[in-house]
């Protein structure tokens, strides 16, 4: 059963600073691996979608990687602002039977102060 | 378009009253799916449509019922509320079960089952 872990549990930075969130699965055998943004009491929007047969995808100050020989995938956010503070969830797809099938890490909290 | 829209945004209910909630999609996806959120266990799957009249149990579907008479509405019934089922639920898309897309989620509607 796949399991999806990220760390850290939370984050507080300075504006301005580049910063990493891992991502990290046990099955390895993956189809693709999308990271969420969920801002309190709301939904989750979509950041970055990465299929098994890429290795990074950027949106602007977002990069997102996938490494799944080491069960790996991080979202780097460059120069962070405080509008960045939020929920960030990665979820993976395993593809074939799961019939559309996320699994979710718990999630890392990020706070950006001014 | 309106994206994945969801009523009612708060609910609260007494042990065994039922209800239906809500979800609509205007961007023609086949794939519908119901999560619940809830703290300390992440989103978990309920059920998902691959398409109008198919539909399947996730990983929690005690207690729920969906059908899906047509693409855009797939709604979720609670048939005898628990305290249990206290949680914020979400409706997600996608064009289709295939990982190669995307999965967008609504705003959530937030449970209370006193």
């Amino acid at each position: 059963k796949q399991e999806v872990t990220q760390i850290p549990a939370a984050l507080s930075v300075p504006e301005g600073e580049n910063l990493v969130l891992n991502c990290s699965f046990t099955d390895s055998a993956i189809y693709n691996l999308q990271w969420f943004r969920q801002d309190p009491g709301k939904g989750l929007t979509s950041l970055l979608l990465i299929q098994s047969s890429q290795r990074e995808q950027t949106s602007g100050r977002l990069n997102a990687s996938l490494d799944k020989s080491s069960g790996r995938s991080t979202l780097y956010i460059a120069a962070s602002q405080p509008g960045d503070s939020a929920t960030y969830l990665c979820a993976s797809h395993a593809g074939g039977t799961s019939y559309g099938k996320l699994t979710f890490g718990q999630g890392t909290i990020l706070t950006v102060h001014p | 378009n309106a994206g994945v829209t969801q009523t009612p945004k708060f609910q609260v209910l007494k042990t065994g009253q039922s209800m239906t909630l809500q979800c609509a999609q205007d961007m023609n996806h086949e794939y519908m799916s119901w999560y619940r959120q809830d703290p300390g266990m992440g989103l978990r799957l309920i059920h998902y449509s691959v398409g109008a009249g198919i539909t399947d149990q996730g990983e929690v579907p005690n207690g729920y019922n969906v059908s899906r008479s047509t693409t855009e509405d797939f709604p979720l019934r609670l048939l005898s509320a628990a305290p249990s089922q206290t949680s914020v639920y979400f409706c997600a898309s996608s064009y289709s079960w295939d990982s190669s897309y995307e999965q967008y989620f609504g705003p959530g509607t937030r449970l209370t089952v006193t």
